[in-house]
């Protein structure tokens, strides 16, 4: 079975504040891990995804196989950073999505 | 690039009625999948498929339908709609599977009285 943990439904930081959204996996082989972002009332859109060790938006995720986490970090939020994050795992055939974090950058 | 379509946007029903969710995608991804979406419980897997004729059940199957009778098209279908399945709901897909991220559709907001 594969699971993603996203401890934090809500996080609020202020604008300028690091930022770090939590992220837990549990999954037997080797996994592909992605963050997607979903701004009011719109789809989701891919962020990140570990295989390309990327920065977007002046986000970054590493993956950690001896803690299998991957943690979403940015240095300095923007008020424009406000948003659901989903932490994401495909495995063989599924795609499992944590619970979500919903980030709230204060002005 | 239309990317994945999905229709309608807003749906009301009553309890016991059946509806369809259509999903189209225009980019020959091998995979769709769909998803419902709820306040506390992140996105969760209704059904997917790996290929025209081909359809798996997800974490939640129970109350819906699907068929893949091409690669552009993967419908949902409510067959007796009941309060518990107000929610809204995501079409997906991708070419192929691991590594490719999905590609979402807008959404279809249900909500069943």
């Amino acid at each position: 079975a594969q699971r993603v943990t996203q401890p934090e439904k809500l996080l609020s930081v202020f604008k300028g504040a690091p930022v770090e959204l939590k992220c837990n996996y549990s999954y037997s082989g080797s996994p592909e891990l992605f963050w997607y972002v979903q701004y009011s009332r719109q789809r989701l859109q891919l962020l990140l995804r570990h295989i390309s060790r990327e920065s977007i938006k002046g986000f970054t995720a590493d993956l950690n196989k001896g803690e299998t986490s991957f943690h979403l970090k940015k240095p300095f939020a923007q008020e424009e950073d406000s948003a659901m994050y989903y932490c994401a795992l495909r495995g063989y055939q599924k795609v499992t999505f944590g619970i979500g974090t919903k980030l709230q950058v204060i002005p | 690039n239309a990317g994945v379509t999905q229709t309608p946007k807003f749906q009301v029903l009553k309890t016991g009625q059946s509806m369809t969710l259509q999903c189209a995608q225009d980019m020959n991804h091998e995979y769709m999948s769909w998803y419902r979406q709820d306040p506390g419980m992140g996105l969760r897997l209704i059904h997917y498929s790996v290929g025209a004729g081909i359809t798996d059940q997800g974490e939640v199957p129970n109350g819906y339908n699907v068929s893949r009778s091409t690669t552009e098209d993967f419908p949902l279908r409510l067959l007796s709609a009941a309060p518990s399945q107000t929610s809204v709901y995501f079409c997906a897909s991708s070419p192929g599977t691991a590594p490719n991220p999905l590609h979402f559709g807008n959404g279809t907001r249900l909500t069943v009285t």
